[in-house]
């Protein structure tokens, strides 16, 4: 089955830095990869996805890059601010199947 | 709000118990998923369900099982309840049954003494 890990498991940033999520997946059939912020005792809720046919995906300031061949997906978060503090988490689906990373929890200080 | 409703939000309950736990997806999807959160881990996928039938299974315990009803809600059976059971349980609805867009429910934390 797929196998996703995730890095760092944690990361600080100051305000206005940018922040740099890193995933990778074992299963080359995965063609769907959304990531998911989840804060302090609340659901995960979906902030950006791509498929696989797309290698970058942008929606102000969270980007995602896809590199299909070498089987790895980035979240890119510019001008972070306070209120993006939480736990971000990639995931890989393969067909039905969708497998989490670990989680990584974002700090951005002020 | 994401239109998923879980109940109940929190169960407390002893070891060797049974519980079961419902979702509610929303309107008009036909996928309901199962995952698991134990304190400050990962999401752990159990199960999916698509329109009434099993379509993918993941890390789900012997002890667990679910099912999807008629009407698209779902619940979730935990049975012969350990101490390692205490998590968070979210589900989540999507569309289709294919890769789409997962919206998550509140979740029900599950804590067992």
């Amino acid at each position: 089955g797929e196998n996703v890990e995730q890095h760092p498991s944690t990361l600080s940033v100051q305000e206005g830095d940018s922040a740099v999520i890193k995933c990778t997946y074992s299963d080359s059939a995965s063609n769907y990869f959304p990531w998911y912020k989840q804060e302090l005792g609340k659901r995960p809720q979906l902030i950006i996805d791509i498929r696989s046919n797309v290698g970058e995906k942008k929606d102000q300031r969270i980007a995602v890059t896809l590199n299909k061949t070498a089987k790895h997906f980035s979240l890119h978060i510019t001008e972070t601010q306070p209120e993006d503090s939480a736990v971000y988490f990639c995931a890989a689906v393969e067909n039905n199947d969708m497998r989490f990373g670990a989680g990584t929890r974002l700090t951005v200080k002020p | 709000d994401s239109g998923v409703t879980q109940t109940p939000k929190h169960l407390i309950t002893a070891t060797g118990q049974r519980v079961t736990l419902r979702c509610s997806p929303r309107s008009g999807d036909l996928s309901v998923y199962w995952y698991q959160q134990s304190l400050d881990q990962g999401l752990q996928f159990l199960i999916q369900y698509y329109n009434g039938e099993e379509r993918a299974k993941g890390n789900i315990l012997e002890r667990f099982s679910a099912q999807q009803f008629p009407d698209l809600h779902s619940e979730l059976n935990l049975s012969s309840l350990e101490l390692g059971d205490s998590a968070l349980y979210f589900c989540a609805s999507s569309a289709r049954g294919g890769p789409n867009i997962q919206y998550f429910g509140a979740g029900t934390r599950l804590s067992v003494l």
